[in-house]
């Protein structure tokens, strides 16, 4: 089993779409929780951080279920300038561990 | 812009020979940690940089090696490549490591090849 995994997508949506991904890892110990987004052939560049209590930036919102070691991403009114990959990432101490992403196509 | 520069931006290397990566880091960061991302994967951590000591190392083979200097700029050393070693490296610079607020910020990446 994979210590991060997420949705396989791709997401593929019209604008203006909310969209959600999931993701769940495997270590109990993991301390820290983010979201990365991806553009095609550039580097990760953080999206947000994920705290227990939930957090919202905008139109984006993040949540984090220690119990059942679940993160989820919800975008609310989606752009096309939203398209591409997320990548969930997981930290214990300073192991950070990536999911391998999914991604989102926001179409007119 | 995150402030990380990488370099080169680009390199082809033959299988057998040895690369040098180099990275700054974003001013008042100390820690630097590479990261090997394949096409259509997820960054895999190589191994991390706290004030110029090893403090982390990813499943990588010893011929995977770094450095890191007074001024945390850093090196990531390949030696014997193989094909496999083929992907995207990146750095990332962070205040710290590890603990709730610890955030890292990506360099643009170096792409290899080795044929």
């Amino acid at each position: 089993r994979k210590e991060v995994e997420q949705d396989p997508g791709p997401f593929n949506v019209p604008e203006g779409a909310t969209v959600a991904f999931n993701c769940t890892y495997s270590n109990s110990a993991s301390q820290s929780f983010f979201w990365y987004r991806q553009d095609c052939r550039k580097e990760p560049k953080l999206l947000m951080s994920v705290y227990s209590s939930g957090n919202e930036d905008g139109r984006f919102t993040a949540q984090l279920n220690r119990a059942s070691q679940y993160i989820s991403l919800l975008i609310r009114d989606s752009k096309l300038s939203d398209s591409a990959t997320y990548l969930c990432v997981v930290t214990n101490n300073n192991d950070m561990r990536f999911g391998a992403g999914t991604r989102l196509t926001v179409k007119p | 812009e995150t402030g990380v520069t990488q370099s080169p931006t680009h390199l082809i290397k033959t299988r057998g020979q040895q690369v040098t990566l180099r990275c700054s880091s974003q001013s008042g960061h100390n820690t630097v940690s590479w990261y090997q991302q394949a096409l259509g994967q997820g960054p895999q951590f190589i191994f991390q940089y706290y004030r110029e000591e090893e403090n982390g190392r990813g499943n990588f083979p010893p011929r995977f090696s770094g450095l890191q200097f007074p001024n945390y700029s850093s090196e990531l050393n390949v030696n014997a490549l193989e094909l496999d070693d083929s992907a995207l490296y990146l750095c990332a610079s962070s205040l710290g490591s590890g603990g709730p607020t610890y955030e890292q910020y990506f360099g643009p990446g170096t792409r290899l090849t080795v044929t």
